[in-house]
């Protein structure tokens, strides 16, 4: 089956500095990635899509300049949440999708925290 | 934009017991999907359907697609402890300008050994 690696799965860091969080699609292309967060005991809310190749489409209300995605090849997407604060700390999780009408597969989900 | 309404949000069952969770919607969807995710893991996808009137099983998980295209049911047989976790439907709009996919908000599934 389709399975996407995301890593690292926990990191602590301090406000200020910057993350960078990797997906990788490891058995298939993935042309379209996903990045989502989830606050505690809620659904997952899509922060931004992004294709190879292409700049990222990012939702109302997600900052880009904050969030930044990187879609460099069909297996890898980056994103890097910069200058963390606090408020940024929650579980964010990619997904990616082979062909158009594929479902979509989740990696484990990174949980930051931001101190 | 569109809106999933799943229920229940959580349920408490004691273990042996059947579930049923659904999602609906205010719109029509091509694709139904069926997500489990465990504390602290990302979603692992459970069941998809892709016709209307599809009846899907895996395992003592069973799904169907509704005949409208707005709906879809979970029902999940015999339940054991390692089902609990937290159920998600997401339905899936395949345009040509792009896929739309769509989050119900959860149900929460509690087994009482």
């Amino acid at each position: 089956g389709a399975v996407v690696s995301q890593h690292p799965s926990r990191v602590i860091c301090k406000s200020g500095t910057s993350v960078k969080i990797e997906c990788r699609s490891l058995d298939f292309q993935a042309t379209t990635m996903f990045w989502y967060r989830q606050f505690p005991k809620q659904s997952l809310m899509l922060m931004a899509t992004s294709n190879e190749g292409s700049k990222a489409t990012y939702e109302q209300g997600v900052e880009k300049d904050k969030f930044l995605i990187n879609h460099a090849s069909l297996t890898l997407s980056t994103l890097t949440v910069t200058s963390a604060h606090p408020e940024d700390s929650s579980f964010y999780i990619c997904s990616a999708r082979g062909r158009r009408e594929s479902p979509l597969h989740f990696g484990n989900g990174t949980r930051l925290t931001v101190t | 934009g569109q809106q999933l309404n799943q229920s229940p949000q959580s349920m408490f069952i004691q273990e042996g017991e059947d579930v049923s969770m659904n999602c609906t919607s205010s719109s029509i969807f091509n694709t139904w999907l069926w997500y489990k995710q465990d504390p602290g893991e990302g979603p692992v996808l459970l069941i998809a359907l892709y016709k209307a009137g599809e009846l899907t099983s895996n395992g003592r998980l069973t799904a169907q697609f509704g005949i409208t295209r707005k709906d879809s049911f979970l029902n999940i047989s015999a339940s054991i402890p390692s089902d609990v976790g937290i159920y998600f439907c997401a339905g899936q709009l395949v345009l040509r300008a792009g896929n739309m996919l769509t989050f119900g908000g959860g149900t929460r599934l509690m087994v009482k050994p």
